[in-house]
């Protein structure tokens, strides 16, 4: 069974800039959530998309934003990028089923300059 | 708010030495779940136990152990005979309000580094 997918791995992007991240979750996963983790923050929860709605949403600005396909794949954007946006971006997916824990991908590296 | 917090930053054993990682949360929440993930250097997160809230029945699975007390609102976990491949970072994690894993709380990570 594969894993969640996260395309690219890798981004450069330069300040002002907006990127598109792509996460295909495990089949038969229909929540998939978006993580950001940096040295100085940590792990900080974006936003969760069910059935192409998003669920959840954490304490980000406006620039962030994501969406869901009928697949349950799931794209992020970060428009007008800033440097402190360089981060390592982990997307996560689940059941819907309380309890059951969540699976991640490897990460997008984004590093913005 | 939900709160998780790992005080030990950075870990050093060496092979075969028993670890102790600890986590304390806090949360309002009567149903909640409550999870050890591991980060290799390849930095995807990779899940490793879970426990709920009315479950404190501590348990032993291969060289992981965890205890849970909710009383002191901890959920230590522990690697016995330590091994170099388990050096990584090692999150702790609450679920928020549904219990689902969609919204997780993480600490901050202890680095595990476990050397011959």
């Amino acid at each position: 069974k594969a894993g969640v997918t996260q395309t690219p791995r890798y981004l450069i992007k330069t300040r002002g800039q907006q990127v598109t991240l792509s996460c295909s979750p495990i089949s038969g996963h229909r929540s998939v959530s978006w993580y950001q983790q940096t040295p100085g923050q940590g792990l900080q929860f974006l936003f969760e998309y069910f059935s192409e709605t998003q669920r959840n949403k954490g304490n980000f600005p406006g620039r962030f934003s994501g969406r869901q396909f009928s697949n349950s794949r799931s794209e992020m954007n970060v428009s007008t990028l800033e440097l402190g946006d360089s981060a390592l971006y982990l997307c996560a997916s689940s059941l819907v089923q309380e309890g059951t824990e969540a699976f991640f991908g490897q990460g997008t590296r984004l590093t913005v300059v | 708010a939900q709160k998780v917090t790992q005080a030990q930053t950075e870990i050093s054993v060496v092979e075969k030495e028993d670890v102790t990682l600890d986590c304390v949360y806090e949360t309002r929440d009567t149903t909640y779940y409550l999870f050890w993930y591991k980060q290799p250097p390849s930095g995807e997160l990779v899940f490793l136990i879970r426990r709920n809230s009315f479950d404190e029945q501590n348990e032993i699975s291969g060289r992981y152990s965890w205890n849970f007390q909710k009383s002191t609102s901890s959920f230590n976990f522990t690697i016995t005979a330590s091994q170099v491949v388990d050096s990584a970072v090692y999150f702790c994690a609450l679920s928020e309000n549904t219990g689902t894993a969609s919204k997780l709380t993480f600490g901050t990570g202890t680095r595990l580094q476990v050397t011959l």
